[in-house]
């Protein structure tokens, strides 16, 4: 089965903080995908990335960046936190075979104070 | 543009009735169509995906899905609806303009399954 890890479940932070959410698959996928989501508006993708090193914004990049220097991992960097960023976090891969599905880890809640 | 539609915020059944969730698609070509079921205050986790091949489609936990290629729809279905089939429902297509397995989810359904 496909492992998707989220380092953390629960997270609270500062106003203004650099904040780093990581996310670590165990299959060797290609494509990692960051997304928020938020009552109302369903999932909104973020950035996501097809190799290592490469990246493509989503949908609402504005006030984040990405980091994949390992195939595994994948890291959303929050570079000064604000308030509406408060939000749940989702991380997923999948292999570059069009028939597979996106395997989801088990979700980041943030809270900005 | 390409685009997936869930029309129903929320689905309320009884339990033991048979229950439907719709999905409508937008996209060209021939789509690949995927159904997520999201439990509070975790990930998304996959139930079934339409390829192609058999327009039925059977999925995890007693799901099934009927893709509709003349009405564009792919809705989720369950003969004998469960407690705990109560969560949040996502249809998905896959972005036909990607080579990164990107998907387009529609906005999500609640299931209410009443005791």
């Amino acid at each position: 089965d496909v492992k998707v890890t989220q380092s953390s479940r629960y997270l609270v932070k500062r106003t203004g903080e650099k904040v780093f959410l990581e996310c670590v698959q165990d299959m060797d996928h290609e494509n990692m995908f960051w997304y928020r989501q938020d009552p109302g508006l369903g999932l909104r993708l973020i950035y996501f990335s097809y190799d290592v090193k490469m990246k493509e914004k989503g949908d609402i990049p504005e006030g984040y960046s990405v980091s994949r220097e390992k195939k595994e991992r994948f890291s959303l960097i929050l570079e000064s936190a604000s308030t509406n960023q408060t939000s749940m976090y989702l991380c997923a891969s999948t292999s570059g075979q069009r028939h597979q599905p996106q395997h989801f880890g088990d979700g980041t809640r943030l809270s900005i104070l | 543009a390409q685009s997936v539609a869930q029309p129903e915020d929320q689905v309320n059944v009884a339990e033991g009735n048979p229950l439907t969730v719709k999905c409508t698609y937008s996209v060209s070509g021939n789509p690949y169509l995927f159904w997520y079921v999201q439990y509070p205050n975790r990930g998304l986790q996959f139930l079934l995906k339409y390829i192609t091949g058999d327009n039925l489609v059977k999925g995890s936990y007693g799901f099934e899905a009927e893709f509709n290629k003349s009405q564009t729809s792919f809705h989720l279905k369950k003969p004998s609806a469960l407690v705990s089939d109560s969560a949040l429902y996502f249809c998905a297509v896959r972005d036909m303009y990607s080579n990164t397995g990107k998907l387009i989810f529609g906005q999500g359904t609640t299931l209410q399954v009443k005791p």
